[in-house]
């Protein structure tokens, strides 16, 4: 089984909607991320959490929002989809110490098209 | 600011040679984490090589090696004997170390490079 799992992998919305994914992950990782993928932009963080208490906003939070509902878990919401948020959703996780830490593993992605 | 430039937007090679692909990056801090991860169609993001900044030795995983050039801020990667599943788009992208920093623990990624391998 993946370590990090994404729910849903593809979702179609309509402007308006309120729209939640998913993340979960088995590594044991304290920290857990929300990124966004446009064609040509790369990457880009949404936000991130550090713990289970601990939440901070990225460099495009606006629109979005987070929970993380348990150490293994941290979802992505959207409370008013537009267009423009229309991408590629990637969740990851790392590890604060150990021989990998730092290093981010990847989720397989959530694509979100908004109508 | 915190940014990394990939400066070759595509690539391609015949199968079994080699290329190197550019990164080049910018950052006030003296300690962090450099990455390339590979993105196949399959749209997974996976990690191919990891180099941390404090070691002067250059990672090699396999055939992936690297060319880490920390006054430069450099950091390019070597794929050796190219095979067809080499085929993606390859990200480049830093993670600063030191505690307290507003960067600290963040990825900030390049725009890509799509490497195509020819048979």
């Amino acid at each position: 089984d993946a370590d990090v799992t994404q729910t849903p992998r593809n979702r179609i919305t309509k402007t308006g909607k309120r729209i939640m994914l998913e993340c979960s992950q088995t590594k044991g990782h304290d920290r857990m991320y929300w990124y966004r993928q446009d064609p040509g932009l790369g990457l880009r963080l949404i936000y991130y959490s550090f713990d289970v208490k601990d939440i901070n906003k990225g460099e495009i939070s606006d629109g979005y929002s987070v929970s993380r509902q348990a150490q293994a878990k941290f979802s992505l919401s959207l409370e008013s989809a537009i267009p423009n948020q229309t991408a590629l959703y990637f969740c990851a996780t790392s590890d604060f110490s150990g021989t990998e830490k730092e290093t981010q593993y990847f989720g397989p992605g959530t694509r979100l098209l908004v109508l | 600011a915190q940014t990394v430039t990939q400066s070759q937007p595509e690539m391609s090679v015949q199968e079994a040679e080699t290329v190197t692909l550019s990164c080049t990056y910018d950052t006030s801090e003296s300690n962090y984490y450099l990455f390339w991860y590979k993105q196949p169609p399959s749209r997974q993001m996976i990690l191919v090589i990891r180099q941390e900044a404090y070691k002067q030795q250059n990672a090699t995983e396999n055939r992936f090696s690297v060319n880490f050039q920390k006054a430069a801020k450099s950091f390019s990667l070597k794929i050796s004997d190219s095979q067809l599943g080499d085929t993606a788009m390859y990200f480049c992208a830093f993670v600063n170390k030191n505690a307290g920093g507003t960067s600290y623990g963040k990825l900030t990624f390049g725009q890509g490079t799509i490497l195509t391998v020819h048979p």
